[in-house]
């Protein structure tokens, strides 16, 4: 069975960090580009980052240049969200998403497989 | 960044019913838009990429229509269990981004 599953989620102070890990399982992790999804309480869903098969480009949404890290460990089949310097506006939930691609008349991506999502609290 | 505008941000609507929701990109995206359904407390699926091409195991009452700047996703035949907020996502350049989300509930 394909699936991500997510972890590390938790009540940090502002300024504080905290390591998100996503686990794959059921497909070959390494052929995929991967995603970080967020969705603060009430609100709609914002993508985070995005990272490569071999971890050669990521990238990032503004408000987390600088201070998230996205990564990944193949040999692990895992993904990781590192943020720093949290602030009260990073409180959400956390997804991993799969970022398949369809080869058409050009290349076309979309989050075909998503994880459970995981708690990120900041406050003091 | 490209702005996804969504309408309506909700809807009411009954069982049998045809849905129709859409999204407009503030600049031409081809039709790199996925539309993605969420229910309170879960995870979102994905129900079309590509702005019209089904994810296998969809049921076919979803359809996604459109290319360039305006983008919709029909429901034929509304179900019980059709009742959610749904979002659209461009995936053309960065930063992706996500429509603020339509919420479908029952009249």
């Amino acid at each position: 069975e394909v699936q991500l599953v997510e972890s590390g989620g938790g009540l940090v102070q502002p300024g504080g960090s905290l390591r998100l890990s996503c686990a794959a399982s059921g497909f070959t992790f390494s052929s995929y580009w991967m995603s970080w999804v967020r969705q603060a309480p009430g609100k709609g869903l914002e993508w985070v980052a995005n990272i490569k098969q071999d971890g050669s480009e990521k990238y990032y949404v503004d408000s987390v240049k600088g201070r998230f890290t996205i990564s990944r460990d193949n040999a692990k089949n895992s993904l990781y969200l590192q943020m720093n310097s949290l602030r009260a506006e990073d409180t959400a939930v956390y997804y991993c998403a799969r970022r398949a691609m369809v080869l058409r008349s050009s290349i076309y991506y979309y989050m075909d497989v998503w994880g459970k999502g995981t708690t990120v609290t900041v406050s003091s | 960044a490209i702005q996804m505008t969504q309408s309506p941000s909700s809807l009411s609507a009954s069982v049998g019913d045809r849905v129709t929701i859409t999204c407009r990109a503030s600049q031409g995206i081809r039709n790199d838009l996925g539309w993605y359904q969420q229910k309170p407390g879960k995870a979102p699926k994905l129900l079309i990429y590509a702005a019209s091409s089904l994810q296998s195991g969809v049921p076919s009452r979803f359809s996604g229509s459109g290319s360039g700047t305006d983008f919709t996703l029909t429901i034929s035949s509304l179900q019980p269990e059709d009742f959610a907020t749904y979002y659209c996502l461009q995936d053309y350049n960065y930063p992706q981004t996500f429509g603020q989300g339509t919420k479908v509930e029952i009249k």
